[in-house]
């Protein structure tokens, strides 16, 4: 089975760090993806993670740890318009060339002056 | 810039209806999706297709059914709408195992 987890809610004030984290239990795990998405519209990809390690994108950052079954999304320098959800996913081959991508209920995270 | 178009944007249907959302995507992408979107239980995957006439259950296909006749187009049916399935629904396609690229998603209401 596939089970993923984030905080459901995150405050943070313009200017500042904040670090969303992601925990998953995946069969036949892959990789791990991060989209952004504003409210009333659809997601947009932000990061896709195979290896461990950080990766960096501007003011947004990415990590895995494939053996703890862990991932974070930095935001840097925080703007009031990154006032969104964020939604963690993981992604599994379940064999014979097909794979499922299972998402986690989002963090909500308001920016604040 | 992939596109991806669906349909409808809001949609209001009676209980027991038959109701088609239509995606399509003008990338050429062999794999197209259908989620459905409900607050607290975020984004949950219905159908999948990796190739024409090709499909796969996700974790929640009861109550659905999908057809997939040309690459660029991707159906979702609900052969007898009732109110449980009033969400929003999210179409999107991928060209691999990277990035999803999603549509505006159209909001079902089953009255």
């Amino acid at each position: 089975g596939q089970n993923i987890d984030q905080p459901t809610e995150m405050t943070a004030t313009e200017g500042a760090i904040v670090q969303i984290n992601c925990t998953y239990q995946t069969s036949g795990f892959n990789g791990l993806f991060w989209y952004q998405q504003h409210a009333g519209e659809a997601p947009t990809f932000l990061s896709y993670n195979v290896l461990d390690g950080l990766e960096e994108k501007g003011r947004f950052s990415s990590f895995l740890s494939r053996s703890k079954g862990y991932s974070y999304l930095l935001l840097k320098e925080l703007q009031m318009k990154d006032s969104a959800s964020y939604l963690c996913a993981a992604v599994a081959y379940s064999g014979a060339g097909s794979y499922q991508l299972t998402f986690g209920k989002g963090t909500k995270l308001s920016v604040i002056p | 810039d992939v596109k991806v178009t669906q349909s409808s944007r809001y949609l209001v249907k009676r209980t027991g209806e038959k109701v088609f959302l239509e995606c399509v995507q003008d990338m050429d992408h062999e794999n197209m999706f259908w989620y459905r979107q409900d607050p607290g239980l975020g984004l949950r995957l219905i159908y999948f297709s990796y190739d024409v006439k090709m499909k796969e259950k996700g974790d929640i296909p009861e109550g659905y059914s999908v057809s997939r006749e040309k690459k660029e187009r991707f159906s979702l049916i609900l052969e007898s709408a009732s109110t449980n399935q009033t969400s929003m629904y999210l179409c999107a396609s991928s060209p691999s195992m990277r990035e999803q690229y999603f549509g505006p998603g159209t909001r079902l209401t089953v009255t």
